[in-house]
């Protein structure tokens, strides 16, 4: 139980355009779900809780209009990175919240060329 | 500042040692504690949780972790690693509110050699 994907699972594009990560509770229905960036050989940073069917709240420093957030349902959370560029090129981690605890998908790599 | 920290960011154990990486976290009154573990290549896995009751957890894989309040210190142990252990282990600290936010500590990369 407690499962989570995300697709894809890697992604490559071109700087400017825009690429959409989606996040799926599969087992189960979350109110709330977190995206997260992982830096090689570093701890995640949170970016953003992603409350469904309100706005998503942002950590300091991450811009709410580059990174766009819909939790339509609660079982789907989409992280939109719009107008990508070479330094959003990161490791994309989503987690979901259940009985208290968070369980993550297996991350989304992006790639700016 | 809400904080959580990892003493160890690497550490190398032969086959059989006992283990035990550290995670301390500034205080904050009532937490929820975790230990995730990350194997090469792979998502980010639940090892074990505190939320109440008993200081001493048990998790999956023979690991367990030990609360102790008045450290603020969340430990985790195994008395026997093995070669499959080799992974990245990460402490994380919920300190309540309605959110479960997550503050993560910065990891230590545990490497069990045969």
């Amino acid at each position: 139980g407690a499962v989570v994907s995300q697709h894809p699972s890697w992604v490559i594009c071109k700087s400017g355009t825009s690429v959409k990560i989606e996040c799926r509770s599969l087992d189960f229905q979350a109110t709330t779900m977190f995206w997260y960036r992982q830096f090689p050989k570093q701890s995640l940073m949170l970016m953003a809780t992603s409350n469904e069917g309100s706005k998503a709240t942002y950590e300091q420093g991450v811009e709410k209009d580059k990174f766009l957030i819909n939790h339509a349902s609660l079982t789907l959370s989409t992280l939109t990175v719009t107008s990508a560029h070479p330094e959003d090129s990161s490791f994309y981690i989503c987690s979901a919240t259940w009985a208290g605890t968070q369980y993550f998908g297996p991350g989304t790599r992006l790639l700016v060329l | 500042a809400q904080s959580v920290s990892q003493h160890n960011h690497h550490v190398i154990l032969s086959e059989a040692a006992s283990l035990e990486l550290g995670c301390n976290y500034s205080y904050g009154g009532t937490v929820n504690l975790f230990w995730y573990v990350q194997y090469p290549g792979q998502h980010l896995q639940l090892l074990l949780k505190y939320f109440s009751g008993d200081p001493l957890v048990k998790g999956i894989k023979g690991f367990e972790a030990e609360f102790i309040k008045s450290k603020f210190s969340f430990n985790l142990r195994k008395p026997s690693v093995q070669w499959s252990d080799t992974a990245e282990y990460f402490c994380a600290v919920n300190y309540g509110g309605a959110t479960n936010k997550l503050i993560f500590g910065t990891g230590t990369l545990l490497a069990v050699q045969p």
